[in-house]
């Protein structure tokens, strides 16, 4: 069974930096495609990031040159460390797996980031 | 970046009614397009991939088609169950956007 486990959401400030952590389990991240998504409260889905099972990585506009997403083969963990954070970013962060190339097969639970003062 | 249209923003039919949603790409991308379901509290489900390939355990009363710019989800005959957000994402290349979401109601 797949399991995508986020965690790492956290109440922060204004300007602040934190780190998402998505810990896999019967899906191999440096494999597969995965990507994070995010969506506000009461808002839609917004596509974030993706690392390629080739190891590209690309971005929304919205986050590029803020945000990075990685992953660490021997923890099979994906990562998105996000900086300079405003409360425009605030959201529920889901990781998202798949076998292939565009879609989500899997989707992990979600953590929130609330970023206030 | 490519940027994708959803209509409408949400619709009220009633049991058994066929219900359209349509996606449009600001430019082609194909055929790659896949539609997801997100129930009220619940993660978003894979509907549809490759604009018309259901995916496995998807009731048949789920359709996709369209091709370029302009694509369709239909749902044969609306169910209860089917009450939902319904968003389309574009994956032809990076960013892999999603439309804006079309809210589903029973009336």
């Amino acid at each position: 069974e797949v399991q995508l486990v986020a965690t790492g959401g956290d109440l922060i400030q204004p300007g602040g930096s934190l780190r998402l952590s998505c810990a896999a389990s019967g899906f191999t991240v440096s494999s597969n495609y995965l990507s994070w998504v995010r969506q506000a409260p009461g808002k839609g889905l917004e596509w974030l990031s993706v690392i390629y099972s080739g190891g590209g990585t690309y971005y929304a506009d919205s986050v590029k040159g803020r945000f990075t997403i990685s992953r660490d083969s021997s923890q099979n963990t994906l990562y998105l460390q996000m900086n300079s954070l405003t409360a425009g970013d605030t959201a529920v962060y889901y990781c998202a797996g798949g076998y292939s190339y565009g879609y989500v097969d899997y989707w992990g639970q979600g953590t929130l980031v609330t970023v206030s003062s | 970046d490519i940027q994708m249209t959803q209509s409408p923003s949400s619709l009220s039919a009633s049991v058994g009614d066929r219900v359209t949603i349509t996606c449009r790409a600001s430019q082609g991308i194909t055929n790659y397009l896949a539609w997801y379901q997100q129930k009220p509290g619940k993660l978003p489900n894979l509907l549809i991939y490759a604009a018309y390939t259901l995916q496995s355990g998807v009731p048949s009363r789920f359709s996709g088609s369209g091709s370029g710019t302009d694509f369709t989800l239909t749902i044969s005959s609306l169910q209860p169950e089917d009450v939902a957000t319904y968003y389309c994402q574009k994956y032809n290349s990076a960013p892999w956007t999603f439309g804006q979401g079309t809210k589903v109601e029973i009336k």
